[in-house]
């Protein structure tokens, strides 16, 4: 059983591009969330798919936005990014959208935005 | 709204000390979640318990246990006879009972275990 991988490990972008995260789900998974953690404090949600829908949205702006593929694997795009962008970007897997459920995370994206 | 809190942001004890963090929430769901994650230096977050808003009873998992009190909203962790590769960021998170809403994580307690 694989775990939660994401893709790239770190990034380092300037302010106005746009980035694209990748994160394959833990096998069998079909519910996968994005998280944005800044330096110093605690994971913040952005959103949630769910069979390839977004299931629920964090407080972000629509310049961060996703999609879920078939296999459950998932993309977190960014457009026009800013310096308050960077952050450590997690990836979340569970087996189902149960709130209950127990989530596995990955390693998560360093993006550095200059 | 929901909320967590964890007031201690650092903590340093030494090997073998027990340790507990601390973490309070709010919420007005009466079905609800609660989590918590260890997050060691390479950065993924590691499950290490769930409790639902039912199950008051304490927990021990090896040296770890954890004290849910509803009455004080607190949910707190133990680690007994603490060791160097205890050494991370841990969350306390809370997760109500609707689909689509997520955790909601505390700011985190940095724990350092000393040699």
């Amino acid at each position: 059983e694989t775990g939660v991988t994401q893709s790239p490990t770190h990034l380092i972008k300037t302010r106005g591009q746009q980035v694209t995260l990748r994160c394959s789900s833990q096998s069998g998974h079909n519910t996968v969330s994005w998280y944005q953690q800044a330096l110093g404090q605690g994971p913040q949600f952005i959103f949630q798919y769910y069979r390839e829908e977004e299931n629920g949205r964090g407080n972000f702006p629509p310049r961060f936005s996703g999609l879920q593929f078939p296999n459950y694997s998932s993309e977190l795009n960014v457009n026009a990014l800013e310096l308050d962008d960077s952050a450590l970007y997690l990836c979340a897997s569970s087996l189902d959208r149960w709130t209950g459920a127990e989530a596995f995370f990955g390693q998560g994206t360093r993006l550095t935005v200059v | 709204a929901q909320k967590v809190t964890q007031a201690q942001t650092e903590i340093s004890v030494v090997e073998k000390e027990d340790v507990t963090l601390d973490c309070v929430y709010e919420t007005r769901d009466t079905t609800y979640y609660l989590f918590w994650y260890k997050q060691p230096p390479s950065g993924e977050l590691v499950f290490l318990i769930r409790r639902n808003s039912f199950d008051e009873q304490n927990e021990i998992s090896g040296r770890y246990s954890w004290n849910f009190q509803k009455s004080t909203s607190s949910f707190n962790f133990t680690i007994t006879a603490s060791q160097v590769v205890d050494s991370a960021v841990y969350f306390c998170a809370l997760r109500g009972d609707n689909y689509g809403q997520n955790f909601v994580f505390g700011p985190g307690t940095r724990l350092s275990v000393l040699p």
